[in-house]
């Protein structure tokens, strides 16, 4: 069965930062493109950044670049966002999203539970 | 402002049908497959369609998709109470290199 374990989420104030993880079990992660995707609250969805199998490819939303970094470590089946200089607006649940990667468009079959993050 | 337009909320009695467009562009919906994503309230959202009108295994099949040059449709029958969710047109921008979302529908079954 694919998991996704999002932690790292907190309360951190303006201009601070964190590190979401998120731990990946029941498939081939390293087989896996990964995305992070975020949801302020009482808002829709907006995604922040995805990571190609190995690392190599990185692409972010506008609103995070330069701020954000993310990142993945396949022997520990492990994806990461380093996020910097937090702002009021990054106040969301973020989660961690699986791609269907053979399939374009960037379909996303297994999403974990989430991780609150407060910049307040 | 979305890259992708939904409406913000659609309605239909049980047993009903119902149709949730989702309008783009050429860099977005017009090169690529769309996904859509059904989000129940409290919780994270599910895939419901890939590759404009593919189910993944446990989706029903009252749950269809298709697209038709920048737009896409998600199609629901035999509308549930069940189904009462946010719903959201998703895919890939090939000139802003970014995975853009559709503001979300929310659908409302009386």
């Amino acid at each position: 069965e694919v998991q996704l374990v999002e932690s790292g989420g907190g309360l951190v104030q303006p201009g601070g930062s964190l590190r979401l993880s998120c731990a990946a079990s029941g498939f081939t992660f390293s087989s896996e493109e990964m995305n992070w995707v975020r949801q302020a609250p009482g808002k829709g969805l907006e995604w922040v950044a995805h990571i190609s199998t190995s690392g190599n490819t990185i692409y972010y939303a506008d609103s995070v670049k330069g701020r954000f970094t993310i990142s993945r470590d396949n022997a520990k089946n492990s994806l990461y966002l380093q996020m910097n200089s937090l702002r009021a607006e990054d106040t969301a649940i973020y989660y961690c999203a699986k791609e269907i990667t053979v399939i374009a468009g960037a379909p996303m079959d297994h999403w974990g539970q989430g991780t609150l993050v407060t910049v307040s | 402002q979305s890259v992708l337009t939904q409406p913000p909320s659609v309605s239909a009695a049980p047993g009903q049908k119902v149709s949730i467009p989702c309008s783009g562009s050429s860099s977005n919906i017009g090169s690529k497959p769309v996904s859509w994503y059904q989000q129940l309230p409290g919780t994270a959202p599910q895939l419901l369609i890939y590759d404009n009108n593919q189910r993944p295994s446990g989706i029903p099949d009252r749950f269809s998709g298709s697209k038709s040059g920048t737009s896409a449709t998600l199609g629901i029958t035999g509308l549930q109470t069940g189904d009462e969710a946010d719903y959201y047109c998703a895919t890939w921008d090939i000139y802003l290199n970014n995975l853009v979302f559709g503001g979300g529908t929310k659908l409302t079954v009386l």
